[in-house]
């Protein structure tokens, strides 16, 4: 079965600082890798994924993520951070083919201070 | 507008009386999934359905039934709810297959069981 592990459970950064978070995932086949935002009071919703081919991937808001296969991690970055990506973070992992289930990581809360 | 609708948004119940979650989407997906959110364990998921029909426990299915008579529909059904389905509740849908099996979420139901 597959896992995600997301290794910061909150972090608190000042506005323009860097951000990384840290994702990795175990799963012995080929994947599909998601990075998912909730706003507070909001659903999830797609920041990125990661399908084939260049493993650094750009989303929207100026987030992008790596994936490194060998260190089986799919980290998310943002060079600078605004008060407005304040949400929580989830990693997701689902096995490519078919309609496959998504693991989702536990989750990195993220406040940013003005 | 593609959308996944989730009714009701917040609901109140006492343990044991029956509760149906409707979820519903407009994006012709094949692929829909219940996910219920707790603090510090992130996304677990509950029951997915690969299509009419066709239905899986996923990593929480106790105290919980679906049913998918059409494609469009996936409610959630708990014959007689315990405290311990308070949570938060999302549904979700995708086409499942090669690179979209990104997630598309419903806005979520908060359900407490007193």
């Amino acid at each position: 079965a597959q896992s995600v592990s997301q290794h910061n459970h909150h972090v608190i950064l000042s506005e323009a600082a860097s951000l990384e978070l840290g994702c990795n995932y175990s799963y012995g086949g080929t994947v599909n890798l998601f990075w998912y935002v909730q706003y507070p009071g909001q659903h999830l919703q797609l920041l990125l994924k990661y399908f084939s081919g260049d493993p650094l991937v750009k989303g929207i808001k100026g987030f992008e993520a790596e994936f490194i296969k060998s260190k089986f991690s799919f980290n998310l970055r943002k060079p600078s951070v605004q008060w407005s990506d304040t949400a929580e973070y989830f990693c997701a992992v689902g096995p490519q083919g078919g309609y496959q289930k998504v693991t989702f990581g536990t989750g990195t809360k993220l406040q940013v201070i003005p | 507008e593609a959308q996944v609708t989730q009714n009701p948004r917040y609901l109140i119940t006492v343990t044991g009386k029956k509760l149906t979650v409707t979820c519903s989407q407009n994006m012709n997906h094949e692929y829909m999934s219940w996910y219920r959110q707790d603090p510090g364990l992130g996304l677990r998921q509950i029951y997915y359905s690969m299509n009419v029909e066709v239905t899986d426990k996923g990593d929480v299915p106790e105290g919980y039934k679906v049913s998918r008579k059409e494609k469009r529909n996936f409610p959630l059904i708990l014959e007689s709810p315990s405290p311990n389905q308070t949570s938060l509740y999302f549904c979700a849908s995708s086409l499942g297959t090669g690179e979209n099996t990104e997630a598309f979420f419903g806005q979520g139901t908060r359900l407490t069981v007193v």
